[in-house]
């Protein structure tokens, strides 16, 4: 099993500009996940899905869209990048939303000038 | 508000001793309590989970406690070795919001050198 995948590992955008993280998992999760990772802050929830065709939004969604279409698959969509959106984000998966442990991706590192 | 607060920010120790990181929560109604670790460039791995009904779990080396009357978990790692260098976060379950979510803290930054 490959785990949790992230791709990019590292992305530079402009502001304003539009990109995808993807984030893939071979694990058969039904649970999955955003975060992002900011000093001093700790990680935040972004959005979150329970299973294909179903998304929630965590505690920091603006700026952000997802969509859930296969189990595997759950990608990131920034619409209209900003410098507030610089972090490390992080998917991770679990089979449903009670059961440890969560694994997760290595992170995509975003900048935005 | 739930928030997570994990001192000290970071920590540096020799080979061979017992540490203890702290983390305190301001909820007491938490339903479980995780510990993670997060080794450079990495994602997070989950190292422990205690149920808000268990006092400690154990794990190797590693054992974890929770006190939710006063909000407080610790890790214990004993005999602490080079490998054992990494950040280790908490987060504390909370099912009291509409957000089904982790609240992370901000984790402690461990450094044993030989």
């Amino acid at each position: 099993n490959a785990g949790v995948t992230q791709t990019p590992k590292f992305q530079v955008l402009k502001t304003g500009q539009s990109m995808t993280l993807q984030c893939a998992q071979d694990m058969n999760h039904e649970y999955m996940s955003w975060y992002r990772q900011d000093p001093g802050m700790g990680l935040r929830l972004i959005h979150y899905s329970v299973g294909a065709g179903i998304t929630d939004q965590g505690e920091v969604p603006n700026g952000y869209n997802v969509s859930r279409s296969t189990t595997e698959d759950f990608p990131l969509r920034l619409l209209s990048a900003a410098p507030s959106q610089t972090s490390v984000y992080f998917c991770a998966s679990n089979r449903d939303r009670t059961v440890f442990p969560l694994h997760f991706g290595n992170g995509t590192r975003l900048t935005v000038t | 508000k739930q928030e997570v607060t994990q001192i000290p920010a970071a920590l540096s120790v020799p080979e061979g001793e017992n540490l203890v990181l702290n983390c305190s929560f301001t909820d007491s109604a938490i339903y479980n309590l995780q510990w993670f670790r997060q080794d450079p460039g990495k994602g997070l791995t989950s190292l422990l989970l205690i149920q808000s009904s268990q006092r400690e779990q154990t794990s190797g080396r590693l054992n974890a406690s929770l006190d939710k009357s006063s909000g407080r978990s610790t890790l214990y790692i004993a005999a602490s070795q080079p490998g054992d260098s990494a950040t280790y976060l908490c987060a504390v379950e909370d099912r009291s919001y509409n957000t089904d979510k982790l609240i992370f803290g901000t984790g402690t930054r461990l450094q044993v050198f030989p």
